[in-house]
């Protein structure tokens, strides 16, 4: 069935350095893709999307860009700060479902 | 307006028992989806539900069982619980009839410890 698989972590970063999480999919067709940051303590939340091919989904700061001819949809943020540690998830629907990447685990240090 | 709203927030059983979790979905979501998240394996799909009707399930034991009611509450329970059942239980709604294009809201979890 259709997936994604993401770049594990953990990743540790400083404050105001460039973050990218590489996720790459596989699937019939072209399905909408999601970014999902799930904070400390807290459900998951829809960070951006794509619903098609060439689409940029954008949303504080972080972008992704939906590329079919790498089957990827990485995630990247030019400049990230400390309430931007969190773990984060790449997703594509599925049957009446979303199935997730492993999440990628992101610390930012002052 | 109110969001997912997941009970119990906490709660430690010892194995063999069983336990029922409780999901309010956000006014007007008629989609409901259960996952399980844990270190080793993430998160994984339980079943999903839409006006009462169990659409899809994942790859779970017959221990595991949801349902759903008229006023789009959902329901999961597990029984005769065994260690490896310890994890975060999130509940998502969805206002569009599928999730192709539609946004999960999720609720903070209902977190199970097994002892």
């Amino acid at each position: 069935g259709d997936s994604v698989t993401q770049m594990e972590g953990p990743v540790t970063l400083s404050e105001e350095a460039f973050l990218t999480i590489n996720c790459t999919y596989t699937a019939t067709g072209y399905p909408s893709l999601f970014w999902y940051v799930q904070y400390p303590g807290e459900g998951l939340q829809l960070l951006l999307k794509a619903t098609k091919a060439d689409d940029k989904g954008s949303n504080k700061g972080f972008e992704a860009t939906y590329r079919k001819e790498t089957t990827s949809f990485h995630l990247e943020k030019g400049s990230v700060q400390v309430s931007d540690s969190a773990v984060y998830f790449c997703a594509l629907p599925n049957d009446y479902k979303l199935s997730f990447g492993a999440g990628t685990t992101v610390t930012v240090r002052a | 307006k109110a969001g997912v709203t997941q009970t119990p927030r906490y709660l430690i059983k010892t194995r063999g028992q069983q336990v029922t979790l409780s999901c309010s979905p956000i006014s007007g979501h008629r989609s409901v989806s259960w996952y399980q998240q844990t270190p080793g394996q993430g998160l994984q799909f339980l079943f999903e539900y839409f006006s009462e009707t169990q659409r899809n399930k994942g790859n779970f034991p017959g221990r595991f069982s949801g349902r759903q009611f008229s006023n789009s509450r959902s329901e999961m329970n597990v029984s005769t619980l065994e260690l490896g059942d310890s994890a975060l239980y999130l509940c998502a709604s969805s206002l569009v009839g599928t999730i192709v294009a539609g946004e999960l809201f999720f609720g903070e979890g209902s977190r199970l410890t097994v002892l």
